[in-house]
């Protein structure tokens, strides 16, 4: 059964810290990898990985993917208040263009 | 990207009514996706709405309980119908857009049933 598993389930830390979100997949035929930031209802994009070892950064945030161990990880640094919220992780489903299937999240507490 | 509307953002419903959540994209899309978010849980598929065709349910979901429309490019319905407590949730719609075709999400509505 195809699965999308992250981890950890929740985290607390403190302003300035680096956190490291883990997602890992069982997926036939993959194709592409998102890591989505929800704060109340709609998530918003952060990142689309298709290719292994290819780092995507935006500002503070970071993700790159491993195709041979399936996993990517979503790295924050110098985390903000602001970063507080739900990560999830989203792995397109085989045999269905632009179908994924999500994960169950992290939920993030940056403290100040 | 692409700008989604739903409406109505939240409603209080009652045992055995239904409800109709609207959705609105700024720009013609081929594919929209309906999404339910329990409390606590993750985003779940409901279907897949494409315009000109009957929508695709995933498993563990009926047309019956959650009849869908797709009358153009930019714009479908879902209904919740012969609701329970079981059905409050988060409902979300959302497109295939963007450079990589990745999925963008309306602002979701929020529905508690009594």
């Amino acid at each position: 059964e195809d699965k999308v598993v992250q981890s950890p389930l929740s985290l607390v830390v403190h302003e300035g810290d680096t956190v490291t979100l883990n997602c890992s997949y069982e997926v036939t035929n993959f194709r592409s990898l998102l890591w989505y930031k929800q704060e109340k209802k709609a998530p918003t994009f952060l990142f689309m990985l298709t290719s292994s070892g290819i780092e995507k950064k935006s500002g503070r945030l970071s993700s790159i993917l491993d195709k041979k161990e399936l996993f990517s990880i979503l790295n924050i640094t110098a985390t903000q208040t602001g970063d507080s919220a739900v990560y999830l992780c989203a792995v397109e489903a085989p045999g269905e263009t632009y179908k994924y299937i999500f994960g169950t999240g992290t939920r993030l507490k940056v403290l100040a | 990207s692409a700008v989604i509307s739903q409406k109505p953002s939240r409603d209080i419903c009652q045992r055995g009514t239904s409800l109709t959540i609207q959705c609105q994209v700024d720009s013609q899309v081929t594919m929209m996706f309906w999404y339910r978010q329990q409390p606590g849980q993750s985003l779940t598929l409901i279907a897949t709405a494409n315009q000109g065709s009957e929508a695709t349910y995933e498993s563990g979901f009926v047309i019956d309980k959650f009849p869908i429309s797709r009358p153009n490019l930019t714009f479908s319905t879902l209904t919740v119908s012969n609701m329970s407590p079981e059905d409050s949730s988060i409902y979300l719609c959302s497109v295939a857009a963007g450079s990589y075709n990745e999925q963008f999400f309306g602002p979701g509505t929020r529905l508690t049933v009594l």
